[in-house]
C-alpha cells in the first residue's frame, strides 16, 4: 500500500537555526513528489515538484531532495513568517491522485 | 484567473441534515479533486474528476456523499444526514494534466 510518513510531527526553531523535514515514502511507480505548506486554516500552498532520485530544488530559504526512498526539506536561516505545516505527498498512478503524510509544524521564534 | 474558489468557507449545521459545497477550479484545468483534512492530518483523497467525468472514489466517499461536475466546470459536494464524524476541513484542488495541483482554501464544516 502507496504510504508517506513525515518526521518530526512538530519543530521549533529559533530564527536562524537551520534544519531539515524528512518524508519517507513507499509508492508503486512514484510519479512525483510534492511539497506544500499549509497556513492555519487555509488550503495548501504549492512549493515544489521533485521527480526523481537526485533531483534538488530551492525556494527563498527551502531546499527539497529526493532519493528512492525519502526526501529532505532543509530549511536555512528560518524566518517567523516560515513558520507553518509542511506537507509532504507522492503521486502513484496518472491521476494525479496525491498520497499525502501528516505533515510537520514547524514554529520559528524570533 | 485568481485560482481555486470554494465557497462556503465555512459551515455550520445540525446532525442529519444535508449541505452542500462548491468548487470553482482554475479555468484551463480540466482536473478537478476533492480530499477531506482533519486536525493534525493531512488531506486524504475523495474524489477525482477529469473534465466531467468521475474517474476515481476514495472508499472514506460513503454513500452519504456525492460529487458532480456538469459540463466539466465548477464541482459540488453533498453530504446526506450528516453526522459529527464529517466535521473536518473539505479542500478542492484542480490540475491539468502535467501540472502540479492547486488548491482552494477550503470549506470548514462543523456537525454539531
Amino acid at each position: 500500500e502507496d504510504q508517506v510518513t513525515q518526521s518530526p510531527e512538530a519543530l521549533r526553531l529559533q530564527e536562524g537555526e537551520s534544519s531539515s523535514l524528512n518524508c519517507s515514502y513507499t509508492v508503486s511507480g512514484l510519479r512525483g513528489l510534492f511539497w506544500y505548506r499549509q497556513d492555519p486554516g487555509k488550503g495548501p500552498e504549492f512549493l515544489f515538484t521533485l521527480y526523481s532520485a537526485g533531483e534538488e530544488k530551492e525556494k527563498e530559504r527551502l531546499k527539497a531532495t529526493l532519493t528512492k526512498k525519502e526526501s529532505f526539506l532543509h530549511i536555512t536561516a528560518p524566518k517567523p513568517e516560515d513558520s507553518a505545516t509542511y506537507l509532504c505527498a507522492v503521486q502513484a498512478g496518472n491521476t494525479g491522485k496525491l498520497i499525502f503524510g501528516q505533515g510537520t509544524t514547524l514554529q520559528v521564534k524570533p | 484567473d485568481t485560482g481555486v474558489s470554494q465557497d462556503p468557507r465555512h459551515k455550520i449545521t445540525k446532525r442529519g441534515q444535508n449541505v452542500t459545497f462548491r468548487c470553482d477550479p482554475i479555468s484551463e484545468h480540466n482536473r478537478l479533486y476533492w480530499y477531506r483534512q482533519t486536525l493534525g492530518q493531512g488531506p486524504e483523497f475523495l474524489t477525482y474528476f477529469q473534465n466531467e467525468a468521475q474517474l476515481e472514489k476514495s472508499r472514506l466517499l460513503s454513500d452519504r456523499f456525492s460529487a458532480e461536475r456538469p459540463k466539466g466546470s465548477f464541482s459540488t459536494l453533498e453530504i446526506q444526514r450528516t453526522e459529527q464524524g464529517d466535521s473536518a476541513m473539505y479542500l478542492c484542488a484542480s490540475s491539468s494534466v502535467n501540472t502540479e495541483a492547486f488548491f482552494g482554501q477550503g470549506t470548514r464544516l462543523t456537525v454539531v
